[in-house]
């Protein structure tokens, strides 16, 4: 299974609500990330996991709140969202750790694709 | 001046035609260059990658890198209109551990049958 899973394909949210993203892969990787893309934009890291730790936060707003609960799954819990973070968010996995190859390809899922209203 | 630079086209080719995609960049540890393919609406997917100079070659594609030109292609030989997305190049230095992707801004490709 060479596939990274990510629920809902699409969702629609007010700046008042709470939502959550879901992401999963059976790989055994032990290295996970969240990535936004804007249109015609190249995806932007958010936050890498390794080992079920936070290891990046590339400097996000507090209203995005990842969560790794185990190694397949990957959680990105959002609230108070603005419309201009519309966009499509990307969950990527890679072997990680040390003894990965140095190079460590990044398999992404097909995305959610998030509205703000 | 950004890490990686790409040209954003469109780039509109007939199909069968030879294709040229490329990046440049300015990070010398950059060791490691790939090109990901992303359809409409859907995650990137890995394509090629490349380990320092050199070139590689996969069925159509063949990936070009010139560390000393700081220069990276992919080119599409008998272009498809299947081939039609959107391509970006990703690059990373060699730290064992490190997972950061600098990704160009992706060249989007139509294949006009």
């Amino acid at each position: 299974d060479t596939e990274v899973t990510q629920t809902p394909k699409h969702l629609v949210m007010g700046m008042t609500n709470k939502k959550s993203l879901k992401c999963e892969q059976h790989m055994g990787h032990r290295a996970m990330y969240w990535y936004k893309q804007k249109a015609k934009k190249p995806p932007e890291l958010m936050f890498v996991y390794s080992y079920e730790k936070l290891s990046i936060n590339e400097s996000v707003p507090s209203r995005f709140s990842p969560e790794c609960p185990n190694s397949s799954l990957l959680n990105l819990h959002l609230h108070a969202l603005q419309p201009e973070d519309s966009a499509l968010y990307l969950c990527a996995s890679s072997q990680g750790g040390r003894r990965s190859a140095p190079w460590d390809e990044q398999f992404f899922g097909p995305g959610t694709r998030l509205t703000v209203l | 001046q950004k890490e990686v630079e790409q040209d954003p086209g469109p780039l509109s080719v007939p199909e069968g035609a030879i294709v040229s995609l490329n990046c440049t960049y300015s990070n010398s540890a950059f060791q490691y260059f790939m090109w990901y393919r992303q359809y409409s609406r859907k995650g990137p997917e890995l394509l090629m990658y490349t380990y320092s100079s050199g070139n590689k070659e996969d069925g159509r594609f063949t990936a070009q890198v010139d560390k000393s030109s700081k220069y990276i292609s992919l080119f599409i030989r008998d272009s498809q209109p299947s081939d039609s997305a959107t391509y970006l190049c990703a690059m990373k230095d060699s730290g064992a551990g490190s997972y950061q992707l600098t990704f160009g801004k992706g060249t989007k490709l139509s294949v006009i049958p």
